[in-house]
């Protein structure tokens, strides 16, 4: 069984910070997919990154891939109360080199940005 | 578009009852699938499809069952609900890159 380790769990900072969520493996997955959930909502992707070392910049949101596509992370910059939410990484294996693939989720790191 | 629809929303079973949660996607996405959501546990899958007509378990598929008649639809049944059931279920669709999911069901089983 694959696994994704998401830390931390839980972050709650003041609005203007900066901070990152982690998301680590031992397994190597084809890509990995960065999802923002709200309560009462499905997740909602943000980013997919396939190559190792890839980094994609979203507004104020960084993404990273290890260069052994094992591990990721998710930087925030000047948080703001708008990013408040449940985030999941989740990475993606591919089956015999079709196009199909399966997500295998973190537990999620619940952010709280405080006015 | 309304991507993928979920229905219910909110449903209380009785312990050994029987349930259908319902899943539509108009994307004309091939792939489906079903995940519950436990606090602090991410999403577990539970069933996939790939296609209309072929189905496969996935990690928790226990106490489910599944079928795809057609590529909109993706209907979860429940046979004897127990307490272990209770969470939130999401259908989640998609072509080849990242899911679409609908808005959840949650469901308590007491």
């Amino acid at each position: 069984t694959q696994l994704l380790e998401q830390s931390p769990q839980f972050l709650s900072i003041q609005e203007g910070e900066n901070l990152t969520v982690y998301c680590n493996s031992s397994s190597v997955f084809s890509s990995l997919q960065w999802y923002r959930q709200e309560p009462g909502e499905g997740p909602v992707l943000l980013v997919t990154v396939v190559t190792g070392g890839e980094v994609k910049k979203l507004k104020r949101l960084t993404f990273q891939f290890g260069d052994a596509r094992k591990d990721s992370s998710l930087h925030i910059t000047a948080a703001q109360p708008g990013d408040t939410g449940l985030y999941l990484c989740a990475g993606v294996t591919n089956a015999g080199g079709t196009s199909y693939g399966k997500l295998t989720f973190g537990q999620g790191t619940i952010l709280t940005v405080h006015p | 578009n309304a991507g993928v629809t979920q229905t219910p929303k909110f449903r209380i079973l009785k312990i050994g009852q029987s349930m259908t949660l319902q899943c539509t996607q108009d994307m004309n996405h091939n792939y489906m699938y079903w995940y519950r959501q436990d606090p602090g546990m991410g999403l577990k899958l539970i069933y996939y499809s790939v296609g209309a007509g072929i189905t496969d378990k996935g990690e928790v598929p226990n106490g489910y069952n599944v079928s795809r008649s057609t590529t909109e639809d993706f209907p979860l049944r429940l046979e004897l609900a127990a307490p272990s059931q209770t969470s939130v279920y999401f259908c989640a669709s998609s072509p080849t890159g990242g899911y679409t999911f609908g808005s959840g069901t949650r469901l308590t089983v007491v």
